[in-house]
């Protein structure tokens, strides 16, 4: 256990829906991280947050954003669900100072969109 | 262009025998992380080791070695003495700073290891 916490662990939806994914990181770090694993594409990162403030962006959709709440857990918000939108979505989070190229990652939330 | 290479799609391994998973990463950054990462088909991401650019030596972590040669831009992980739960997908990845002040990650396509008996 990562100690890093992920709901729903699935989701099935319909397209042009929106669903709101819920990350809660490890006791003590800052910084979360959020990636999208598909099929075709493989592991994607899509944001990262430092307490509370975006720090990194990658290939994440304009249909998509995130937040990061003063208590540290984050939010990542799908919209406009397209049937490729269909994936694993992890949350990982990182310890402040030190190794901070270590993630640890939750266990995924499923989201399948029909 | 910053990117994992794992040329490996899959991989045998006999029981108690080491195996060596392979990956090259491409940065023009000097500052960089790079990590290995476990994925059981029950699809957690299982972290195994860290090596940060600048370090000398070669990190280990029980059965986990990374083999870091710098100057060819490889992260090679060993697994030693493998055993049947280590049969699962395997990632690198490597971490560089953004010019925000974060840190984005990309990964590899992924080793799947079979152990066998």
């Amino acid at each position: 256990d990562s100690g890093v916490t992920q709901t729903p662990k699935h989701l099935i939806t319909a397209t042009g829906q929106r669903v709101t994914l819920r990350c809660s990181p490890r006791s003590g770090d800052l910084s979360v991280y959020w990636y999208q694993q598909s099929l075709d594409q493989g592991l994607q990162f899509l944001i990262q947050y430092y307490n509370g403030e975006e720090r990194a962006k990658g290939n994440i959709l304009e249909r998509f954003s995130a937040q990061q709440f003063p208590d540290l857990h984050s939010e990542l918000n799908l919209s406009s669900l397209e049937l490729g939108d269909s994936a694993l979505y992890f949350c990982a989070s990182s310890p402040d100072g030190g190794r901070i190229y270590e993630q640890y990652f939750g266990p995924g939330t499923r989201l399948t969109v029909t | 262009a910053q990117k994992i290479t794992q040329t490996q799609p899959g991989m045998f391994v006999q029981e108690k025998e080491a195996v060596t998973l392979d990956c090259t990463y491409d940065t023009s950054d000097p500052s960089y992380g790079l990590f290995w990462y476990k994925q059981p088909s029950s699809g957690e991401m299982i972290f195994l080791i860290y090596q940060g650019s600048y370090d000398q030596q070669n990190a280990t972590e029980g059965r986990y070695s990374l083999n870091f040669q710098k100057a060819r831009k490889s992260a090679n992980l060993v697994i030693s003495a493998s055993q049947l739960g280590d049969s699962a997908m395997y990632f690198c990845a490597m971490s560089l700073e953004a010019n925000t002040g974060g840190f984005k990650t990309i990964f590899g396509a992924g080793t799947r290891l079979f152990v066998k008996a």
